[in-house]
């Protein structure tokens, strides 16, 4: 079946910008995660998402930084006026629960943002 | 407070020859325990997991690793690598008590010269 999807792959933006990503979870997935990856470094938690609780958002690195997502189906990224420390890779993956115990992570495939 | 460290930055081990990717974790109950691989520009993907029961896990593309709970270690392991295993790898933990979040090592580089 369709894994996690993310658009764009890349996007390359002006500093002060304002910058939507995209992410859509595998069918029937009601966990979502967003994540950063800086260049060379690991994984970074932003934000989870489970159903219609309330997201734990306290990965996210400031107020420019938000994420929404309708019910369990697709969730945008959103930095405004970007900033070069800004440039990564923006990974999102979804998990099922139906299962609570141990159900691993699916990633997408990334998008990779640059600020100029 | 659960954590994962990767001792190793970089492995460097010829085709052929048995491959070992070193993690560490620290939890406050009982761990979940992942590996994931990413080969360049794609996102990460799974390859195996510790939930309970055998200590020793079998997973995709010939890796095993061995849950390890004295020495909270869960090192992952390929009898004979490929030059197509070189790659990035990361180990992950969340505590069971944990609904969700899980904590990523910060990476192993895995480099199989010919």
């Amino acid at each position: 079946g369709a894994g996690v999807s993310q658009s764009p792959s890349n996007k390359v933006t002006e500093k002060g910008k304002d910058v939507e990503l995209r992410c859509d979870p595998i069918s029937g997935h009601t966990a979502l995660y967003w994540y950063r990856q800086r260049l060379g470094q690991g994984l970074e938690f932003l934000i989870y998402f489970q159903g219609n609780s309330a997201p734990d958002k306290s990965g996210l690195p400031s107020d420019r930084f938000s994420a929404e997502r309708t019910g369990e189906s697709v969730s945008t990224l959103t930095i405004q006026r970007t900033q070069q420390e800004d440039s990564a890779v923006y990974l999102c993956a979804s998990r099922s629960i139906a299962w609570r115990g141990g159900n691993e992570q699916f990633f997408g495939p990334g998008t990779r943002l640059t600020v100029l | 407070a659960q954590s994962v460290a990767q001792p190793e930055d970089q492995v460097n081990v010829a085709e052929g020859n048995p491959l070992t990717v070193k993690c560490t974790y620290s939890v406050s109950g009982n761990p979940y325990l992942f590996w994931y691989v990413q080969y360049p520009n794609r996102g990460l993907q799974f390859l195996l997991k510790y939930i309970t029961g055998d200590n020793l896990v079998k997973g995709s593309y010939g890796f095993e690793a061995e849950f390890n709970k004295s020495q909270t270690s869960f090192h992952l392991k390929k009898p004979s690598a490929l030059v197509s295993d070189s790659a990035l790898y990361f180990c992950a933990v969340r505590d069971q008590s944990n609904d969700y979040k899980l904590s990523f090592g910060a990476g192993t580089t895995v480099t199989v010269r010919a």
